[in-house]
């Protein structure tokens, strides 16, 4: 069974500076997809990035980029320039004939 | 692009109460519906999904049952709720594919459900 390991429950960084997440999983398969949710006080599960694994090419969107290391199994989520709004929870997920969500990364961005 | 509801947003019943949460989806046609819960603090754990009306399968046994009586409308109920069953509720929607996890999920606003 796939499963999806994010090793830091919190972390906080100052306001415009830049912060990395980590993200790790376990899969025999070589097609799957994956992805960066977030999560703000609210609680409404936000997409932020998607990655196809078939894809060398990171993905970025914005101030938000991935380093996806498909040998290693590793999806981590680099935020520039962070702002306060981007204070939120956030889940790596793994999809391919079931998704899979890691425990969280509880982001504080300081002012 | 898609627009996901649910209803209600907060809801406080207790012990061995009927349960019934809805999901409705605006903007696409026969998507793959999901129902996630999650507990405080933590993950998202699947309950059911569908790829098609009438089409139900459940990830985990449990308490809980879905149905889904219209094309782009998703219930989550129970007969009789533990206290187990508390925690915030999240539909989720993606393009139709025919097959379950295909596609981008999005998400709706989620339902906080609390069981005393």
């Amino acid at each position: 069974a796939q499963t999806v390991t994010q090793s830091q429950p919190e972390m906080s960084v100052q306001e415009a500076e830049t912060v990395t997440l980590s993200c790790t999983y376990d899969t025999s398969e070589n097609n799957y997809y994956l992805f960066w949710y977030k999560q703000p006080p609210s609680r409404q599960m936000i997409l932020v990035i998607r990655q196809e694994a078939y894809k060398q090419q990171n993905a970025t969107e914005n101030r938000f980029s991935v380093n996806f290391q498909k040998a290693a199994k590793s999806f981590s989520l680099k935020i520039s320039d962070s702002q306060l709004g981007d204070t939120a929870m956030y889940f790596c997920a793994f999809m391919n004939n079931d998704m899979r969500f890691g425990a969280g990364t509880r982001l504080t961005v300081k002012p | 692009s898609q627009t996901i509801h649910q209803w209600p947003a907060t809801l406080v019943q207790p012990v061995g109460s009927p349960l019934s949460l809805e999901c409705t989806v605006e903007g696409t046609s026969n998507p793959n519906l999901y129902w996630y819960r999650q507990a405080a603090g933590r993950g998202l754990q699947l309950l059911f999904y569908s790829v098609g009306i009438g089409q139900i399968s459940s990830e985990v046994p449990q308490n809980l049952s879905a149905s889904r009586p219209q094309d782009r409308q998703f219930i989550l109920s129970s007969k009789k709720l533990l206290l187990s069953d508390s925690g915030f509720y999240l539909c989720a929607s993606s393009p139709a594919s025919g097959r379950a996890y295909q596609e981008t999920q999005y998400f709706g606003p989620g339902t906080r459900l609390l069981v005393l």
